[in-house]
């Protein structure tokens, strides 16, 4: 079974800093990575993928993130943080093409300060 | 138009009652999911349906009963509510060959 965990329920950075997120999965098969974000009171949508195509993979919003499978990592980076980026922000896994489905991480909660 | 859309987005009721919250997609796709994202945001699958037969089904208790009349839709039926049944219900659809899913804005549950 697949797994994933999100480093830090809580980041806290300043307008204009760099935004890092951390990701890693656990899966015994090459899996497909997502990143999720989700602003208060409001639904999922989806930043990026990781499909096995290019490991390094642009999102919207600025956003980037980059496979790597030595250390079985996904993590999520933006250059300049923006005050509308404050969010709760979910990475996950899925494996397989049939009935698959989503396994998420804990989420990470993003501040944003001025 | 909102791709995959959920009524009510907002529910309270007592314990003991029965609710149900509709799910429609209008993107064609043939798969379709109710997710349970808890009190600490943790975001778990419920169900999962392909062409209205039931695929995926996550250990819920049996008063959780999906229902899908057609591919577009997925309701999620509760009976004999329960406190801990507090949550939000985010409804999900992908499409054939697709690995993207579309989630829809959610429906927030009170349980009182």
């Amino acid at each position: 079974a697949q797994s994933v965990t999100q480093l830090g329920s809580h980041v806290s950075v300043s307008e204009g800093a760099l935004v890092l997120l951390r990701c890693n999965y656990s899966s015994s098969v090459p899996p497909y990575l997502f990143w999720y974000v989700q602003y208060p009171n409001q639904g999922l949508q989806l930043l990026l993928k990781y499909t096995s195509a290019a490991t390094l993979v642009k999102g919207i919003n600025g956003f980037e993130a980059e496979f790597k499978k030595s250390e079985t990592s996904f993590h999520l980076t933006k250059p300049s943080a923006h005050m509308s980026d404050a969010a709760e922000y979910f990475c996950a896994v899925s494996v397989g093409a049939a009935g698959n489905k989503l396994t998420f991480g804990g989420g990470t909660r993003v501040l944003v300060k001025p | 138009d909102t791709a995959v859309s959920q009524t009510p987005k907002y529910l309270v009721t007592q314990m003991g009652n029965d609710k149900s919250i509709k799910c429609e997609q209008n993107l064609g796709h043939d798969t379709m999911y109710w997710y349970k994202q808890d009190s600490k945001k943790f975001l778990k699958i419920m169900f999962s349906y392909n062409n209205k037969e039931l695929i995926i089904n996550e250990t819920v208790p049996n008063r959780f009963s999906p229902k899908s009349p057609d591919k577009a839709h997925l309701n999620l039926h509760i009976n004999s509510l329960e406190l801990g049944d507090s949550a939000v219900y985010f409804c999900a659809s992908r499409g054939l060959n697709s690995l993207t899913i579309y989630f829809g804005e959610g429906s927030w549950l009170t349980v009182v």
